[in-house]
């Protein structure tokens, strides 16, 4: 099946720094999506894609769309302690029909 | 709150048993996911069924089984378990357009002894 390779597996930064993470695969996607699973929680939708090359933002949060559409990248700007969780990529293929999700980054946000 | 129910929201159960876990999607909803996520792990996808009718299938072992009923609830049933069954199991619902945005309920966390 279709492999999202998400990068890096965690990270532990301090307050105010920024955050990159990416997600690549060997598959094309026409959607691009990036979750956030807090403790206790399902996984809860920050950012959606559609279109090769697009860049969104949401917030402090800013996501693209890969112009190859085989990845794309999440940015946090000036971090906050709410910010702690988990960050899948996620990639809905050509006939819509199932979304495969990257094993996660895991952010850790000292105050 | 996404509007997705899922029970139990634990269960402990011994190797060899068989449970179900049951999930009622957003009101309106037609799809209905199911994903399995271990320890430290990502979200494996298992099953998608759409207005009754499965439409994806992925990482699901022959052990388990899914179905969505008329009123659009799904359960997902999990026989001769094993250790290594223990996880978190979600399930997420979706309109009638599939744009990617999946609602996700609390999970059933399922441990295996």
């Amino acid at each position: 099946g279709q492999q999202l390779n998400q990068s890096p597996q965690s990270m532990f930064i301090q307050e105010g720094e920024d955050v990159s993470m990416n997600c690549t695969s060997s598959s094309i996607f026409n959607t691009w999506l990036w979750y956030k699973q807090e403790p206790g929680e399902g996984p809860v939708l920050l950012i959606a894609l559609y279109k090769a090359g697009e860049l969104t933002s949401n917030g402090r949060l800013t996501a693209q769309f890969g112009i190859t559409r085989k990845d794309s990248f999440l940015n946090i700007s000036a971090s906050i302690p709410s910010d702690v969780g988990i960050y899948f990529c996620a990639g809905l293929s050509r006939n819509n029909n199932d979304m495969r999700f990257g094993a996660g980054t895991r952010l850790t946000v000292k105050p | 709150d996404s509007g997705v129910t899922q029970t139990p929201k634990h269960l402990i159960t011994a190797t060899g048993q068989r449970v179900t876990l049951r999930c009622s999607p957003r009101s309106g909803d037609l799809s209905v996911y199911w994903y399995q996520q271990s320890l430290d792990q990502g979200l494996q996808f298992l099953i998608q069924y759409y207005n009754g009718e499965e439409r994806a299938k992925g990482n699901i072992l022959e052990r388990f089984s899914a179905q969505q009923f008329p009123d659009l609830h799904s359960e997902l049933n999990l026989s001769s378990l094993e250790l290594g069954d223990s996880a978190l199991y979600f399930c997420a619902s979706s309109g009638l357009v599939t744009t990617g945005e999946l609602f996700f309920g609390e999970g059933s966390r399922l441990t295996v002894l």
